[in-house]
């Protein structure tokens, strides 16, 4: 199974402020990489699929990037309502896995 | 726009099967260009792919479970459904189902989630 793993566990940040997640893969996945935000009690939804790639209705304020086996994932300008746990998933093979997450709360 | 939405009984008893059934609506799943996952996160932890079945009703399981996963189809009533077997206080979780979108370039997504159910294991 290929391991990924999310850098930091958790961050604390102000609104407005520049915020960017890492995520790693065992070994080389291309680009199939995906990033999913959720928030409590609620299912994951879909930020970026195949690492840079703007899913329909999210802000241009999410930015991912990366390929092989190191990616990112950035948000430009924290709001309010991006305070949640993200993930990335990658998909190049299965088992498709998941990252550990990243919580991302108000300091 | 699709909608998926889990439904099955919350408690189950240790070493029975869990049955859980995702209902698809604004959708067909015999589209080819979607499979269709059943993807678990237990209580305050992480996510875990359990398996897909897709358009001509093949099946994938994630390995660590295979043992004990059935997925099956009905497109007569655009429905999959999830069997796990023998089940015990670990397979408690909140049950997702999932469309995976096939992308041009070889990769996939989970574009579509339902709500989630959570299942109890517990006697």
């Amino acid at each position: 199974d290929i391991q990924m793993t999310q850098s930091p566990s958790s961050l604390s940040a102000p609104v407005g402020d520049r915020v960017t997640i890492t995520c790693r893969a065992s070994q080389s996945i291309s680009s199939h990489l995906n990033w999913f935000q959720q928030k409590p009690g609620k299912a994951p939804k879909l930020l970026v699929f195949a690492a840079s790639n703007l899913q329909s209705g999210v802000p241009s304020s999410f930015i991912g990037s990366g390929s092989g086996t190191e990616f990112t994932l950035t948000i430009s300008s924290l709001q309010p309502e991006d305070f949640a746990t993200y993930y990335c998933q990658q998909s190049y093979s299965t088992p498709f896995t998941f990252g550990p997450g990243t919580k991302v709360d108000i300091k | 726009q699709v909608q998926l939405q889990e439904s099955g009984p919350g408690l189950v008893k240790p070493s029975q099967t869990l049955s859980l059934t995702c209902t698809v609506s604004g959708g067909s799943i015999s589209s080819g260009n979607y499979y269709w996952s059943w993807i678990r996160q237990p209580p305050g932890k992480g996510l875990e792919w359990i398996g897909n079945i897709n358009y001509s009703g093949s099946t994938e399981y994630n390995p660590s479970l295979e043992s004990r996963v059935t997925m099956s189809g009905d497109t007569s009533k655009e429905q999959f459904s999830l069997k796990l077997s023998s089940v015990t206080a670990a397979d408690t979780a909140v049950y997702y189902c999932a469309r995976d979108h096939l992308h041009g370039s070889g990769s996939s997504y989970f574009d579509s989630w339902g709500q989630g159910i959570l299942v109890t294991v517990s006697s």
